[in-house]
């Protein structure tokens, strides 16, 4: 079963900032990555999917990569805003079509 | 379009109780899903239907959770006999075609509370 992991919990920087959410799996044998948004008391919004043949995916201010050798995905955020403020979540299959996901990182970013 | 919705928002019931929780997949998904995200746990997988059928339901907890989608499209969960412990966001997903590689797409959630 893939094990999905993300450091850290919590995260609070000052608005501008670019920073980074990591998030590793243990099954290198991943199928794809998806990275997802969670604002309070709402459902998931997803934000960015990498294949297992990609290594990296773009959308607007966010870039997410993936390198299975290691495990890892970075989720980096450039010139965070207020409105990024949220909890964000990883996301891989595992073996079926359930996807396996990490208990999330509560970003907030401070005006 | 519409995207995935859920009803209820909000369901509080009484411990012993049973309650039926719907999800309205987007139109010509043929995959749906089945998600609940406890407070410390984490988003668990549930269930997981292509079409009507329910090729798996490894993620249901006890016997006293079950679902069904009917013509394709609404799902009902159904949770019989409601604890304490059942009470979570009950989330919903759906995607064009099941596949490994398909997005999922998220519906907001019922939140469930059992007194």
């Amino acid at each position: 079963k893939q094990e999905v992991t993300q450091i850290p919990a919590a995260l609070s920087v000052p608005e501008g900032e670019n920073l980074v959410l990591n998030c590793s799996f243990t099954d290198s044998a991943i199928y794809n990555l998806q990275w997802f948004r969670q604002d309070p008391g709402k459902g998931l919004t997803s934000l960015l999917l990498i294949q297992s043949s990609q290594r990296e995916q773009t959308s607007g201010r966010l870039n997410a990569s993936l390198d299975k050798s290691s495990g890892r995905s970075t989720l980096y955020i450039a010139a965070s805003q207020p409105g990024d403020s949220a909890t964000y979540l990883c996301a891989a299959p595992s073996g079926g079509y359930a996807l396996n996901f990490g208990k999330g990182t509560s970003l907030l970013v401070t005006p | 379009g519409a995207g995935v919705s859920q009803s209820p928002s909000n369901k509080v019931t009484e411990k012993g109780k049973d309650v039926e929780l719907r999800c309205d997949p987007i139109s010509g998904h043929t995959a749906l899903y089945w998600y609940r995200q406890s407070l410390g746990q984490g988003l668990e997988f549930l269930i997981y239907f292509q079409g009507n059928s329910a090729p798996d339901k490894s993620g249901l907890p006890s016997d006293r959770f079950s679902a069904e989608r009917t013509g394709g499209s609404v799902s009902t969960l159904t949770i019989q006999r409601t604890q304490q412990e059942d009470s979570a966001v009950y989330l919903c997903a759906s995607s064009l075609a099941g596949s490994v590689g398909d997005t999922q797409y998220f519906g907001p959630g019922t939140r469930l509370t059992v007194l």
